[in-house]
């Protein structure tokens, strides 16, 4: 089952604008991450974060995690025509909680960066 | 990028013909994961392997089988295919399975006619 949920299924905005994305979930986890699949590719990792931090930042990336709603944002500044892409957060579940080893991905949130 | 590879790229079968993906790895990672991607499901997981012959079942594992005789390489097999089980195969890997980033292989796209 769906572990990960985006919102919203899909972002259009102006290039230079700040994207930003949801991701909830369901179970206590170790870890929360974000990847990036461009049209026809894999899927790129982009940052991690761990249960016990709130905040990280990489680049124009900048990532929220509040374990205590369940819930995980990451923020794209200064968007580029590059950036048009899906984005999928993935969580690992927490000692206990089950599941099979590996990460468990939402549906994705497809940004488009308009010119 | 991550040394992953996956073969074939495409794959167009039949309904009820055997299949098999393959993934290969050049990083020395201890796990391996296979994935399907379908529109309105996002990824899931349908086999892993923490190890040469050690395997376990994802979510998604009824159809397929995998084997793993060598550290780099990861078969999938599709003992006799049907067409829900046309969709686009990711391959992944990671050191360990806890705290880790998994690095994707470039897809496989399997249309079951």
């Amino acid at each position: 089952s769906q572990q990960g949920e985006e919102d919203p299924q899909a972002l259009s905005i102006q290039e230079g604008e700040n994207a930003t994305m949801n991701c909830s979930y369901k179970t206590s986890i170790n870890n929360l991450q974000w990847y990036r699949q461009n049209s026809g590719r894999g899927l790129v990792h982009l940052i991690l974060i761990r249960s016990n931090e709130r905040e990280k930042h990489s680049g124009r990336l900048r990532v929220t995690l509040d374990t205590s709603k369940k819930s995980s944002s990451l923020l794209i500044t200064a968007s580029r025509a590059a950036d048009t892409a899906s984005y999928f957060c993935a969580t690992e579940p927490a000692w206990g909680w089950g599941g099979a080893d590996g990460l468990t991905f939402g549906k994705g949130t497809h940004l488009i960066i308009q010119p | 990028d991550a040394g992953i590879t996956q073969s074939p790229r495409h794959k167009v079968t039949e309904t009820g013909t055997p299949v098999t993906l393959r993934c290969h790895q050049t990083e020395n990672h201890r796990y391996m994961y296979w994935y399907r991607q379908d529109p309105g499901h996002g990824l899931r997981l349908i086999h892993y392997s923490y190890g040469v012959k050690d395997t376990d079942k994802g979510e998604v594992s009824d159809g397929y089988s995998v084997s793993r005789s060598k550290t780099e390489d990861f078969l999938l097999t599709l003992e006799s295919a049907t067409s829900s089980q046309t969709s686009v195969y990711f391959c992944a890997i990671s050191e360990s399975t806890r705290q880790e980033t998994q690095y994707f292989g470039p897809g496989t796209r399997l249309l079951v006619l």
